[in-house]
């Protein structure tokens, strides 16, 4: 059975540190997808990244990058000089052949100016 | 705004019944998500239509069920409810890259 695990269950951090995000999945599948969502405070979900088990290039964009190491099951999400409407529920996911979808149990990033 | 509008906002009901939550995805999108978030459950998948069809099932119960209409706007339909069916129902539209959500459909069982 898939599983998504974040271990962190909430960080707080100051304005302009950077943060990591872990999340450690499970899947005995070879071809799966990660993802990673973010709920403001507002409710509304926004998808950040889908990341397929093939690709292992980190991503960048902006202020936020992705590590995806699967000798280790991990895809870590770092926002870099955090700002206040960082401030969210992350959630990570995994998608396995079966289309089916787990998520993670989320990480509360509290980010104060 | 994602341009993914779902309908209704809110909706209170009583145990036992049944009601369906509307989704209208983006102008092109030929997929639809459905998810629920739930404090008890968390975030989970229910279902997945691609143009019409059933593309991906999650966990969702029996007593859902789902569509996708000629003109890609998807219906969940949720029946005889429990008071644990109380629930942020999301919806989502994708194009290759990107998934855009909905703002939810709050759901309170009585």
């Amino acid at each position: 059975a898939q599983k998504v695990t974040q271990a962190q269950t909430e960080i707080s951090v100051v304005e302009k540190e950077d943060v990591t995000l872990d999340c450690v999945y499970e899947t005995r599948d070879t071809t799966y997808y990660l993802f990673w969502y973010k709920q403001p405070p507002s409710g509304e979900l926004v998808f950040l990244i889908r990341r397929n088990s093939f690709d292992e290039q980190n991503e960048i964009s902006g202020r936020y990058s992705w590590n995806f190491q699967k000798s280790t099951s991990s895809f870590n999400f770092t926002i870099t000089a955090s700002q206040v409407v960082d401030s969210a529920v992350y959630f990570c996911a995994l998608s396995e052949e079966d289309d089916d979808m787990r998520f993670g149990a989320g990480t509360r990033l509290t980010v104060k100016p | 705004d994602s341009g993914v509008t779902q309908t209704p906002k809110h909706l209170i009901t009583a145990t036992g019944q049944r009601v369906t939550l509307r989704c209208s995805p983006r102008s092109g999108d030929l997929s639809v998500y459905w998810y629920q978030q739930s404090l008890d459950q968390g975030l989970q998948f229910l279902i997945q239509y691609y143009n019409g069809e059933e593309r991906a099932k999650g966990n969702i119960l029996e007593r859902f069920s789902a569509q996708q209409f000629p003109d890609l706007h998807s219906e969940l339909n949720l029946s005889s409810l429990e008071l644990g069916d109380s629930a942020l129902y999301f919806c989502a539209s994708s194009d290759q890259e990107t998934q855009y959500f909905g703002p939810g459909t709050r759901l309170l069982v009585l």
